[in-house]
């Protein structure tokens, strides 16, 4: 059980276009989920918080006009990096909770701005 | 600020060695402390501890808490190439985030 798909696992964009990211909770309900994003050789740095039916919250030092995330469903979140840059480049991985059980991760999306 | 420490950030031993990989934590209102190891792509869990003191087994992994401490460790046993990977702490401060720490880098060399 706890399973969630993350999809694209893999993604190269043109500098300046946009980017969906979809994080679905397989087999339960998320109550919330999280993004994180990770450089190479460096941990998981959380990037926002989202909730079902309400707005995430972002992290300190996160544009959220340019990492759009919406939670329309207890079971599908998605993250837009808009106006992508090379500096986005990086590993994006979300993780969802079931209610107050653990915390499930997503295989990741390795995003490459060219 | 809530801080999280891991050491050591990389360890390099032979197969069947014994390793310690430590965490420190400096938070406020601790909830959990949970385990995870990362190979290529997303973590997987190891070891959710709330209480201190009890130790949490599964195979030749180990783990404990030490709340007064603020520390936790995890122990690997006759270690195998498989063990290879990123292991992350990560505290659960009561608000449901988890922060994670910096990582150690375990490598097993055959």
């Amino acid at each position: 059980g706890a399973v969630v798909s993350q999809h694209p696992s893999r993604v190269i964009c043109k500098s300046g276009t946009s980017v969906k990211i979809e994080c679905r909770s397989l087999d339960f309900q998320a109550t919330t989920m999280f993004w994180y994003r990770q450089f190479p050789k460096q941990s998981l740095m959380l990037m926002a918080t989202s909730n079902e039916g309400s707005k995430a919250t972002y992290e300190q030092g996160v544009e959220k006009d340019k990492f759009l995330i919406n939670h329309a469903s207890l079971t599908l979140s998605t993250l837009t990096v808009t106006s992508a840059h090379p500096e986005d480049s990086s590993f994006y991985i979300c993780s969802a909770r079931r209610g107050g059980g653990g915390y499930t991760f997503g295989s990741g999306t390795r995003l490459t701005v060219v | 600020e809530d801080k999280v420490v891991q050491s050591p950030l990389s360890l390099v031993v032979h197969e069947g060695d014994t390793v310690t990989l430590n965490c420190s934590y400096e938070v406020t209102n601790f909830r959990s402390l949970l385990w995870y190891k990362q190979e290529k792509k997303a973590p997987t869990f190891l070891f959710m501890l709330t209480s201190s003191g009890i130790e949490k087994k599964s195979g030749r992994l180990s783990s404990i808490l030490d709340k007064k401490e603020l520390f936790s460790i995890l122990n690997i046993t006759a270690t195998q190439t498989g063990d290879s990977a990123i292991y992350l702490c990560a505290p659960n401060f009561g608000n449901e985030k988890l922060t994670f720490g910096t990582g150690t880098r375990l490598t097993i060399i055959p």
